[in-house]
């Protein structure tokens, strides 16, 4: 079974700061999935990615296979950008998603 | 617009009952699947369903039950065999059976015992 480490577990930050949030995963994969869950509960799917790095607005994510390691990256942060970040793995032909505990980011204005 | 939609938003269960949450989508998704959320874990599978009138139990299905008579709808019963109920219930749907797709969610219900 794969664990998927994410850190830090909390992160504090004033706006416009550089955020990098990192994940860890144990077994290879075929799909890594970073995701937003916000104070109401609700979770919106910010990028699904298998090699390289993927780029929506502000938000970043890379990933790289033989380290089993994955960052998600904010430039200029913005308080609207607090919320709880979420990485989860799938691997082969098994579509489940395997979630970590997620990093809840704050951001100061 | 195309979403995904949870009932009730928060759901009250007293000992020995039976509550069913609802979840709707017009995604025309095939996939669908249900989440528990506790604090300071990561999100668990419940119950997953690839395409109508068949669904799979995931990681912590006792105590639950689910059932997907069409395409729109995954409603998720959880039952009084589950011992700890308590928790924040997350629907999800992608569109495809296969791997690597993302996944939509909805709102979530948040489930509590009087």
């Amino acid at each position: 079974k794969n664990e998927v480490e994410q850190s830090p577990q909390n992160l504090t930050a004033q706006e416009g700061e550089f955020i990098t949030i990192n994940c860890s995963y144990s077994v290879g994969i075929s799909a890594l999935h970073w995701l937003q869950q916000h104070p109401g509960g609700g979770i919106v799917s910010l990028f699904m990615l298998s090699s390289g790095k993927k780029k929506h607005g502000r938000l970043i994510a890379t990933i790289n296979i033989q380290e089993k390691h994955s960052s998600l990256h904010i430039t200029a942060s913005h308080p609207r950008d607090s919320a709880v970040y979420i990485c989860a793995v799938t691997g082969g032909s098994n579509y489940k998603l395997t979630f970590g505990k997620g990093t809840l980011l704050t951001v100061n204005p | 617009d195309g979403g995904i939609t949870q009932s009730p938003k928060y759901l009250f269960r007293k000992e020995g009952q039976n509550v069913t949450l609802s979840c709707e989508q017009n995604l025309n998704h095939d996939a669908m699947y249900w989440y528990r959320q506790d604090p300071g874990q990561g999100l668990r599978l419940i119950y997953y369903s690839q395409i109508v009138n068949d669904f799979q139990k995931g990681d912590i299905a006792e105590g639950y039950s689910v059932s997907r008579e069409k395409k729109e709808s995954f409603p998720l019963t959880v039952t009084s065999a589950q011992k700890n109920p308590t928790a924040f219930y997350l629907c999800a749907s992608s569109s495809d059976r296969g791997p690597n797709q993302p996944q939509h969610f909805g709102d979530g219900t948040r489930l509590s015992i009087l």
